[in-house]
């Protein structure tokens, strides 16, 4: 399967614990996204990636929440000192420049649901 | 705050009818539009995207984009039971972020 795919789908986790994500796109995909997802709302903006370079980073988001793409390739998103408010999905999308798509095309992974409890 | 507004619906049409998905946004920096479907438990797919004024249209689905309005519409003919889903419209603006809406609920009737 060469889809973007999410490590852990599932974590459960007690209030005040750090969690880590990861994130491994579609191959050569440059740009990698992360969003958040809670219930009857769209995903929410996170940060996104251009090959290793954090380029945007929502003015919202928490110092609690950092993310890091080393190598261009996979991405790991971290939340230090977990809230009941962090419970949502993360979800990660990758996209490349091909002819006529100009990025447009996101293709989104199966998503980590994170229960804080 | 750039704001994308959708009407949660849920919207129910007949088998074979024209379902008709509606999306407002507010940044008129925003660069191009998107619908995605997403059921139940699963993470959104990408239906079309639209960056011109005018019609854009792929099989059963036609995209409009009005910019002088700040509007964008989603036009579902043939509607099958497989369509019912979350159709959620985006809008990326000129630093590449994406902004969603909350979703419409889409049911389709056999």
């Amino acid at each position: 399967d060469t889809g973007v795919s999410q490590d852990p789908r599932h974590k459960i986790t007690k209030r005040g614990q750090n969690v880590t994500f990861r994130c491994d796109p579609i191959s050569e995909h440059n740009r990698l996204y992360w969003y958040r997802q809670t219930l009857g709302q769209g995903p929410e903006f996170l940060t996104y990636f251009q090959n290793e370079a954090q380029l945007e980073k929502s003015r919202l988001l928490s110092d609690r929440f950092s993310a890091e793409r080393p190598k261009g390739s996979f991405s790991t998103l971290e939340i230090q000192r977990t809230e009941q408010g962090d419970s949502a999905m993360y979800l990660c999308a990758s996209s490349s420049r091909t002819s006529g798509t100009f990025y447009n095309e996101q293709f989104f992974g199966p998503g980590t649901r994170l229960t804080v409890l | 705050q750039k704001e994308v507004e959708q009407n949660s619906g849920p919207l129910s049409v007949p088998e074979g009818a024209i379902a008709s998905l509606n999306c407002t946004y507010s940044d008129r920096g925003s660069q191009s539009f998107f619908w995605y479907r997403q059921y139940s438990g699963k993470s959104p797919e990408l239906i079309m995207f639209i960056y011109s004024n005018g019609d854009k249209e792929d099989g059963r689905f036609t995209a409009q984009l009005n910019k002088a309005s700040q509007y964008v519409s989603l036009l579902i003919r043939d509607s099958q039971p497989s369509d019912s889903a979350t159709y959620l419209c985006a809008v990326r603006d000129t630093g590449n972020q994406f902004y969603f809406g909350t979703g419409t609920s889409l049911t389709v009737i056999p």
